[in-house]
């Protein structure tokens, strides 16, 4: 079983929908949750982080966290074609001062005009 | 303005001959790390430092080399390049996590260097 897993994609929406992006982890010892978007080419921009359950929102962006469940989504409200990227979950556990941050697979949203 | 900067950020090589990546950050950040992104794959963690004179193994750490002689600089170290090396790799750093603050757990991440070994 992967680290963190991703669906792959595409994934395609609407513009002006809602996009749901999800991602599942396989260490209960991981603290710290968070989403990169990475255009093409381009080095991954951190979008969200997470470090509790529940929800965070941020403008249009909203992290979702059970731990319980070991899981982790990124909703994007009114997608806007700008918002077509690649979406990275990467997940952090922290040992003795030593941090590892392992990232998903990523996965490809396309926003159809 | 916070940077890290990777060079060369394009590259074509042949197998066997060395090469370096140097990465280089402002930000006074104790940690660093190099990753390489491949189709599929995601992004790997090759080596990482804690700080200087520090380092460790990430996932995919064969066939490279780091060094952490100084806080701002973690070059990445090719001794013999093969074709399987060849990789989108970036370099990332952020602050040490007691000192993170309101920053939270913001990782920078360099542009890219595009490795083909030949």
């Amino acid at each position: 079983q992967k680290e963190v897993e991703q669906n792959s994609g595409p994934l395609s929406v609407p513009e002006g929908a809602i996009a749901s992006l999800n991602c599942t982890y396989s260490d209960r010892g991981s603290q710290s949750f968070f989403w990169y978007r990475q255009y093409s080419g381009k080095s991954p921009e951190l979008i969200m982080s997470i470090y509790s359950n529940g929800d965070k929102e941020d403008g249009r962006f909203t992290a979702q966290l059970n731990k319980a469940s070991q899981y982790v989504s990124l909703l994007i409200r009114d997608s806007q074609p700008s918002d077509s990227a690649t979406y990275l979950c990467a997940v952090k556990v922290t040992n003795f001062g030593n941090e590892k941050l392992t990232f998903g697979t990523g996965t490809r949203l396309t926003i159809i005009p | 303005e916070a940077q890290v900067t990777q060079n060369p950020r394009y590259l074509i090589t042949v197998t066997g001959k060395k090469l370096t990546v140097t990465c280089s950050q402002n930000m006074n950040h104790e940690y660093m790390s190099w990753y390489r992104q491949d189709p599929g794959l995601g992004l790997r963690q090759i080596y990482y430092s804690m700080n200087v004179e520090v380092t460790d193994k990430g996932d995919v750490p064969e066939g490279y080399k780091v060094s952490r002689k100084e806080k701002r600089n973690f070059p990445l170290i090719l001794e013999s390049p093969s074709p399987n090396q060849t990789s989108l790799y970036f370099c990332a750093s952020s602050p040490k996590y007691r000192d993170r603050g309101v920053s939270g757990n913001t990782i920078y991440f360099g542009e890219g260097s595009w490795l083909t070994v030949v």
